[in-house]
């Protein structure tokens, strides 16, 4: 069964500083990996994600993340965090293209003056 | 483009009544859309696949007949908290994953539905 662990509940950079939140996964075979973003009482909009090929993918705003299959790691990171990136982040997996998605328990991103 | 609305964004009801929450997608049809409860600070979880034509798929612990899902379009899919209680209070998500095309891969979420019962 696929699981995602998200290291964090909440995570404080200061504007500016790198922005690096972690997520590991559990899964049986090659997984399909996703970022989302939810600000407050909103829906969850998708950052970026990884099916296959280039283990290092880009995404909106920014943010980018690398998927290390050695590691079950797909964490997500930003060079210069930006107020406006204070939100919540779920990590989360699939195990096909058909199969539902499995989320982590999310990180809140606060960002310091 | 993938755009997924939700209606209505908020709702307060009493405790007994029944509420019908709505999900479409507005630029793309959706063979097959999940619903979501989300309690505060809390994650995301799924509470059932739905699929146009057919009967919807619900998760371990979710009682279909108080949470009915119908999938009547290829662009809408409706949730009724039937007999909602306090307890069902939360943020009700919706999302579409597209039927055809390069996005059938990525689920697309609408902006949510917070349901207070009093």
């Amino acid at each position: 069964a696929q699981s995602v662990t998200q290291l964090g509940s909440h995570v404080s950079v200061s504007e500016g500083a790198l922005v690096l939140l972690r997520c590991n996964y559990s899964s049986s075979v090659p997984p399909y990996l996703f970022w989302y973003v939810q600000y407050p009482n909103q829906g969850l909009q998708l950052l970026l994600k990884y099916t296959t090929g280039a283990t290092l993918v880009k995404g909106i705003n920014g943010f980018e993340a690398e998927f290390k299959k050695s590691e079950t790691s797909f964490h997500l990171t930003k060079p210069s965090a930006h107020m406006s990136d204070a939100a919540e982040y779920f990590c989360a997996v699939r195990k096909n293209r058909d199969d539902k998605i499995i989320f982590g328990k999310g990180t809140r991103l606060h960002i310091l003056p | 483009g993938a755009v997924v609305s939700q209606h209505p964004s908020r709702v307060i009801c009493k405790s007994g009544t029944s509420v019908k929450i709505e999900c479409r997608s507005l630029d793309f049809q959706a063979t097959t859309m999940f619903w979501y409860r989300q309690f505060p600070k809390q994650s995301l979880m799924l509470m059932a696949t739905s699929n146009e034509g057919s009967k919807a798929t619900y998760e371990q612990g979710v009682e279909k007949d108080k949470f009915l899902i119908n999938h009547a379009s290829l662009t809408l899919s409706t949730l009724t908290v039937t007999s909602a209680h306090p307890e069902d209070s939360s943020f009700y998500i919706c999302s579409a994953r597209e039927s055809a095309g390069e996005r059938t891969d990525t689920q697309y979420f609408g902006p949510g539905t917070r349901l207070t019962v009093l």
